[in-house]
This record gives C-alpha cells, sequence and structure tokens, in this order.
C-alpha cells in the first residue's frame, strides 16, 4: 500500500526542540524527493523544506531556515524534520509529502506538485 | 517568492450546478522551454490531508472524477466543478511550483447552497 505516515507530534514549550518522522511504504523511497508542509489551526498550507531524491538539494521557507532541519534515511525509508527553538507560531499540523515525477526525454524528472500526503503529524508550541 | 491568490474566499452552489474558482500568480509560471504550467489545485476535506486533483494547471491525477477540470496559462487559472456533488464540499488551494519556495493560495471553501 502506497503511503507516508507521520509521527512524533506532540506539545512542547517555547525554546524546546522535536523530531518529526515520516514513514514511507509502497514505493520507492530513495527515487522521490520529499517535502515538509504545515497548515496552523484553521489557516491554509505552508510549505516547508525539501529535500531531493539524492539528497544534493535541501531548502527552507525563510520562517524555518536555521531552526529546523530536513533528512532522510534511505535504508529506513523515512523521512525526518528536526526543529529547534520552537515558537508558538510553529503550532500546526505537520504534513509530509511526495514530489511527483514526469517522464520525459527518456527520463523521470522531479515535477515540484505533490501526488501524495501523509494524514499529519500535529504540534502544539505552548508553555 | 511568488504570491498566490485565490477567489473568493468561499462559495456556495446548488448540487449539481457549477462551481468556479479562481487563481492568480504574482508572476507567470509557464516554463517557456517546455510549456508547461507549474500549477496544481488540491482538496482539502474537513480533518483530512490535501488531495491532488489537477497538475500542469490542466492535468487530472488519476481517480479525480472528470466533472474536475482546471485551464488557464501564465497567471491566471481557474478549476472548474462542472456539477458539484455533495462530496466535493472542501477547501480548495492552488499551488505554484515554478520556483522554489513552492507556495500555496490563501484557499477557497466550496459549500452546498
Amino acid at each position: 500500500q502506497v503511503q507516508l505516515v507521520e509521527s512524533g507530534g506532540g506539545v512542547v514549550q517555547p525554546g524546546r526542540s522535536l523530531r518529526l518522522s515520516c514513514a514511507a511504504s509502497g514505493f520507492t523511497f530513495s527515487s522521490y524527493s520529499m517535502h515538509w508542509v504545515r497548515q496552523a489551526p484553521g489557516k491554509g498550507l505552508e510549505w516547508v523544506a525539501v529535500i531531493s531524491y539524492d539528497e544534493s538539494n535541501i531548502y527552507y521557507a525563510h520562517s524555518v531556515k536555521g531552526r529546523f532541519t530536513i533528512s532522510r534515511d534511505i535504508s529506513k525509508n523515512t523521512l525526518y524534520l528536526q526543529m529547534s527553538s520552537l515558537r508558538p507560531e510553529d503550532t500546526a499540523m505537520y504534513y509530509c509529502a511526495r514530489e511527483g515525477d514526469y517522464y520525459d526525454s527518456s527520463a523521470y524528472h522531479p515535477s515540484g506538485y505533490f501526488d501524495l500526503w501523509g494524514r499529519g503529524t500535529l504540534v502544539t508550541v505552548s508553555s | 517568492d511568488i504570491v498566490m491568490t485565490q477567489s473568493p474566499d468561499s462559495l456556495a452552489v446548488s448540487l449539481g450546478e457549477r462551481a468556479t474558482i479562481n487563481c492568480k500568480s504574482s508572476q507567470s509560471v509557464l516554463y517557456s522551454s517546455n510549456n508547461k504550467n507549474y500549477l496544481a489545485w488540491y482538496q482539502q476535506k474537513p480533518g483530512q490531508p490535501p488531495k491532488l486533483l489537477i497538475y500542469w494547471a490542466s492535468t487530472r491525477e488519476s481517480g479525480v472524477p472528470d466533472r474536475f477540470s482546471g485551464s488557464g496559462s501564465g497567471t491566471d487559472f481557474t478549476l472548474t466543478i462542472s456539477s458539484l456533488q455533495a462530496e466535493d464540499v472542501a477547501a480548495y488551494y492552488c499551488h505554484q511550483y515554478y520556483i522554489t519556495p513552492p507556495t500555496f493560495g490563501p484557499g477557497t471553501k466550496v459549500d452546498i447552497k
């Protein structure tokens, strides 16, 4: 079954750290770029970070750069988000998402859109 | 960063009627070398994660009913639900993936009149 399952969320005090995990199954995890996207309660979607399939490219949203670190473990088919110096405004549902690919000129290319999402894990930053 | 806007913020449509959602990007998301618009649409029902409906502005994802269609190019895009069904009650988001950071529109809530 093709799926993503996030875990690691919870209630944490401002300034503390938390690590989120996203377990992938049913597809070749090492072939896809992976993203974290968050959604504050009652709000819209905000992209957080991306790691390319080969880990050669990593990018962050301005709002989390220097505080969050995205990584992946191919042997465990797992994506991570290490969050430090957490702020109340980081309170959100955190989703991992797979970046789809497309076939062109005899090769697959990363597309940029998100074709598979997990159900999310809730992070609440509060004292 | 590319700023995405959507209109309306919300709309209520009778069952079987057409629903139209507009999305505008602050700069073109059309890549001239491949003539693809780097624009996607997602549906998010309450308590659920987003679901991909449309990519490349007009390509329907596998399994998405054909009452959903996407159109537009450059900076102006539209998602149309040709005949609204009860199960289409949701928030809809457009998303540009032309440049990093990828950005989303603020969302449009669709409800039954």
